[in-house]
């Protein structure tokens, strides 16, 4: 049973493209978020949501909309992608804010 | 504001000896720190974390990590280093009561048989 699932693993496209990411957790959570890790492997916090309700929004393009349709689920649509979104995207939840966050595996995006 | 320096990028050890991975953190209230690993092509685990209890933190896998107020750190160790230890190692802080989570740069340990 995966705690925190993440669709597509893999995501290839092309350049001016909107793209989906889709992230569920079955732990009863109340908090989660999004996480890009670029090529040299850092991490950064881009999205948090708490009961449905946004309460992190790093200086993120408008071009990333997160959507929490409730407290399972929180999925991360992006416009017009470009060069320099190619990363691998991670979900996360906490049981609340401030609690240890558990990671989902990831999303590899690549946009040629 | 928090933030975290992890010193060396990369740090390679024999198997059976120890290992040392370093964290400095800076933080303008009480830190919450942890460290997750994260193995080739899947998402990160937590290993530990100091939630403001005893400052020895034991992990999963052997780890431990001593939170030192005074020099401000958070070192990772394990007396015995094993083949299955190869991954990145990442350093995190976040403020009291924050949910946000500021990761350091990550240190790749490899092990050397």
């Amino acid at each position: 049973d995966t705690a925190v699932s993440q669709t597509p693993k893999y995501l290839v496209t092309q350049m001016g493209n909107d793209k989906s990411i889709k992230c569920e957790q079955n732990l009863g959570h109340d908090t989660m978020y999004w996480y890009k890790q670029d090529s040299k492997k850092f991490l950064k916090i881009m999205f948090s949501y708490n009961n449905k309700e946004l309460i992190i929004n790093e200086t993120v393009p408008n071009r990333f909309s997160p959507k929490s349709p409730d407290k399972a689920h929180l999925n991360l649509h992006i416009n017009s992608l470009e060069l320099g979104d190619s990363a691998v995207y991670f979900c996360a939840s906490s049981l609340r804010a401030a609690e240890t966050q558990y990671f989902g595996p990831g999303t590899r995006l690549l946009v040629l | 504001a928090q933030s975290v320096t992890q010193l060396g990028s990369h740090v390679s050890v024999s198997e059976g000896a120890l290992v040392l991975l370093r964290c400095n953190y800076s933080s303008s209230v009480p830190p919450y720190l942890f460290w997750y690993v994260q193995y080739p092509n899947q998402g990160l685990q937590l290993l530990l974390k100091y939630t403001s209890a005893a400052t020895l933190v034991k992990g999963i896998n052997g780890f431990e990590a001593e939170f030192k107020k005074s020099e401000t750190s958070f070192h990772l160790t394990k007396p015995s280093a094993h083949m299955s230890d190869a991954a990145e190692y990442f350093c995190a802080v976040s403020a009291f009561g924050n949910e946000k989570l500021t990761f350091g740069t990550g240190t790749r340990l490899t092990i050397i048989p």
